[in-house]
């Protein structure tokens, strides 16, 4: 079973500062997704990537396969990116499984 | 635009009732995952399908059933419902790329 951990698991910053929330995990994988979720909110994803980076706007994940670890940023945060963010990589295979960090809850005050 | 509906966004039964929760997508897609989430566990998979009539064990399936009679539709069953079952349930369905995540329903078992 893929052990995957988020760190921080809670994280406070001010409007405008640079963020970012990592995620290891210990088994090999063919993919990695990062979702996030609005208090009361349903789940979104933001990206998925298999490797190197991708970058959404303010946001800018990446991936190194071989150390089974991924980070993503946010650039100049802002109040409405206070949510929970989580971290999914794939195992493989084509049923798309995933298994899930815990979250990182983010608040972004003005 | 994909959409994943669930037929309830809020439910309260009583212990020992049958609980059917629905869950539709209207994106062809063959693969549908049912999931619970609790605070401090994340996301947990109770079941998964993928495609019509196939269907696999998660991580939780214990007092739990599925069934997927129709592509476009996952309906997860909790035969005798119990106050552990108390939970937000999601469903999920995927393209190779994507996971999509329904609303969710808060189920609360009295």
């Amino acid at each position: 079973k893929n052990e995957v951990e988020q760190s921080p698991q809670n994280l406070t910053a001010q409007e405008g500062e640079f963020i970012t929330i990592n995620c290891s995990y210990s088994v090999g994988i063919s993919a990695l997704h990062w979702l996030q979720q609005h208090p009361g909110g349903g789940i979104v994803s933001l990206f998925m990537l298999s490797s190197g980076k991708k970058k959404h706007g303010r946001l800018i994940a990446t991936i190194n396969i071989q150390e089974k670890h991924s980070s993503l940023h946010i650039t100049a945060s802002h109040p409405r990116d206070s949510a929970v963010y989580i971290c999914a990589p794939n195992s493989g295979g084509s049923n798309y499984k995933l298994t899930f960090g815990k979250g990182t809850l983010l608040t972004v005050n003005p | 635009d994909v959409k994943v509906t669930q037929s309830s966004r809020y439910l309260v039964k009583r212990t020992g009732e049958k609980v059917f929760l629905e869950c539709v997508q209207d994106m062809d897609h063959e693969n549908m995952f049912w999931y619970r989430q609790d605070p401090g566990l994340g996301l947990r998979l109770i079941y998964f399908s993928y495609d019509v009539k196939m269907k696999e064990k998660g991580d939780i399936p214990e007092g739990y059933s599925v069934s997927r009679e129709k592509k476009e539709r996952f309906s997860l069953i909790l035969e005798s419902a119990s106050t552990n079952q108390t939970s937000m349930y999601l469903c999920a369905s995927t393209s190779s790329y994507e996971q999509y995540f329904g609303p969710g329903t808060r189920l609360t078992v009295t």
